[in-house]
């Protein structure tokens, strides 16, 4: 059974950094692209990064290039989002997905980690 | 940029067929995928590549696409399927984007 469990989230001050972590089972990891989505509260889903298989390739939305890197450790079967100088709007529940094959579809997602920004 | 603009709200009774639209710019010339996500949960893939699919998805839900708009229609509609729904394409501006959801309300 495919199994992705996010962590790392909770609350930070603006400007300030937090590492979310995505654990994957039930699959092989090293062969999917795999990506990051948040979700701010009561609003609706936001493609925030991804990465290829063996993380060679990296896109991001534009509202967070430069702060925000996508990474991955195969051998732990792990994603990583490093945010830094985050701010009020980056508040969100944030997930981990698969990606299906070389797709844009996200066909696997885990439960999420809320991430709050606030003073 | 690429824009995917979905009704905020769609009602319909139980056992009658609901129809969500997914609008964009010959969006026809793009493959759609639609999200179901229920208060508190994470979303979950109902259509992918405009009507294909995946397994454990009850054939009451399908997709079509054409034009400037795509459409999951969702037939027999039961109580569980009150959601939120959501269409994503990919653009080469964009990468992957989504539209801004629909409430099914099922009354």
């Amino acid at each position: 059974e495919v199994q992705l469990v996010e962590s790392g989230g909770g609350l930070v001050q603006p400007g300030g950094s937090l590492r979310l972590s995505c654990a994957a089972s039930g699959f092989t990891f090293s062969s999917y692209w795999m990506s990051w989505v948040r979700q701010a509260p009561g609003k609706g889903l936001e493609w925030v990064a991804n990465i290829k298989q063996d993380g060679s390739e990296k896109y991001y939305v534009d509202s967070v290039k430069g702060r925000f890197t996508i990474s991955r450790d195969n051998a732990k079967n792990s994603l990583y989002l490093q945010m830094n100088s985050l701010r009020a709007e980056d508040t969100a529940v944030y997930y981990c997905a698969r990606s299906l094959g070389e797709s844009p579809v996200f066909d696997y997602w885990g439960q999420g980690t809320l991430v709050t920004v606030s003073s | 940029s690429y824009v995917l603009t979905q009704p905020p709200s769609v009602s319909v009774a139980p056992g009658k067929t609901a129809r969500i639209t997914c609008g964009g710019n010959n969006i026809g010339s793009k493959s759609v995928h639609w999200y179901q996500q229920k208060p508190g949960q994470a979303p979950v893939l109902v259509i992918y590549y405009d009507s294909d699919r995946p397994s454990g998805i009850p054939e009451r839900f399908s997709g079509s696409n054409s034009g400037n708009t795509a459409t999951l229609t969702i037939s027999r509609v039961e109580a569980g399927d009150e959601a939120d729904y959501y269409c994503q394409v990919w653009d080469s501006s964009s990468d992957r984007l989504f539209g801004g959801g629909t409430k099914l309300t099922v009354l």
